[in-house]
């Protein structure tokens, strides 16, 4: 079956630092990956997302590359900052799979400190 | 766009009794809706799938007797906790899917169950 596996946070990081959260899968077909993100209570929103093999999502200054070869959708930011404080989720939808249905990572907490 | 909704946010209940939570998409229609369960600093877990006018269909291990979902209409789902114990306190969450592979998610409603 369909799995995500991503790092265990929590990761805390001063302002202005580099943050990388990695993301890997195992998946049958070629599914689609995201990265959503949840700021504290508040719901999850969509981050990014990428549909095939070297595709890269960005947005509001982060970026995640397909990488079937590896298996890998790593999440990166250049520099961040206390509002990027949030919990990340690695997520896949399988063309295989009914329904459009979602499985997620176990989550990653980011704490940054200004 | 694409804002779902969730109402309560927030319930307390006694044990033995009986919960609805709604999941409305306001600003777009959606043909299939998703129940997520989150504990706490754990990842979401799919409770059930359902699609407007249907049956909705249950993950393994989900309750479907316990676990009521309707999908009146295609901008409305509703959960029902039936004779909800303290084990069932947890966080909800609905989303809503369009097109291909996309999904929003509503806010949550954190149950209790006391």
């Amino acid at each position: 079956g369909n799995s995500v596996t991503q790092m265990e946070g929590p990761v805390t990081l001063s302002e202005e630092a580099f943050l990388t959260i990695n993301c890997t899968y195992t998946a049958t077909g070629y599914p689609s990956l995201f990265w959503y993100v949840q700021y504290p209570g508040e719901g999850l929103q969509l981050l990014l997302k990428a549909t095939k093999a070297d595709d890269k999502g960005s947005n509001k200054g982060f970026e995640a590359t397909y990488r079937k070869e590896t298996t890998s959708f790593h999440l990166e930011k250049g520099s961040v900052q206390v509002s990027d404080s949030a919990v990340y989720f690695c997520a896949l939808s399988s063309h295989e799979a009914a329904g459009n249905k979602l499985t997620f990572g176990g989550g990653t907490r980011v704490l940054v400190k200004p | 766009g694409a804002v779902v909704s969730q109402h309560p946010s927030w319930v307390i209940c006694k044990s033995g009794t009986s919960v609805k939570i709604e999941c409305r998409s306001l600003d777009f229609q959606a043909t299939t809706m998703f129940w997520y369960r989150q504990f706490p600093k754990q990842s979401l877990m799919l409770m059930a799938t359902s699609n407007e006018g249907s049956k909705a269909t249950y993950e393994q291990g989900v309750e479907k007797d316990k676990f009521l979902i309707n999908h009146a209409s295609l901008t409305l789902s509703t959960l029902t906790v039936t004779s909800a114990h303290p084990e069932d306190s947890s966080f909800y969450i609905c989303s809503a899917g369009t097109g291909v592979y996309e999904q929003y998610f509503g806010p949550g409603t954190r149950l209790t169950v006391t």
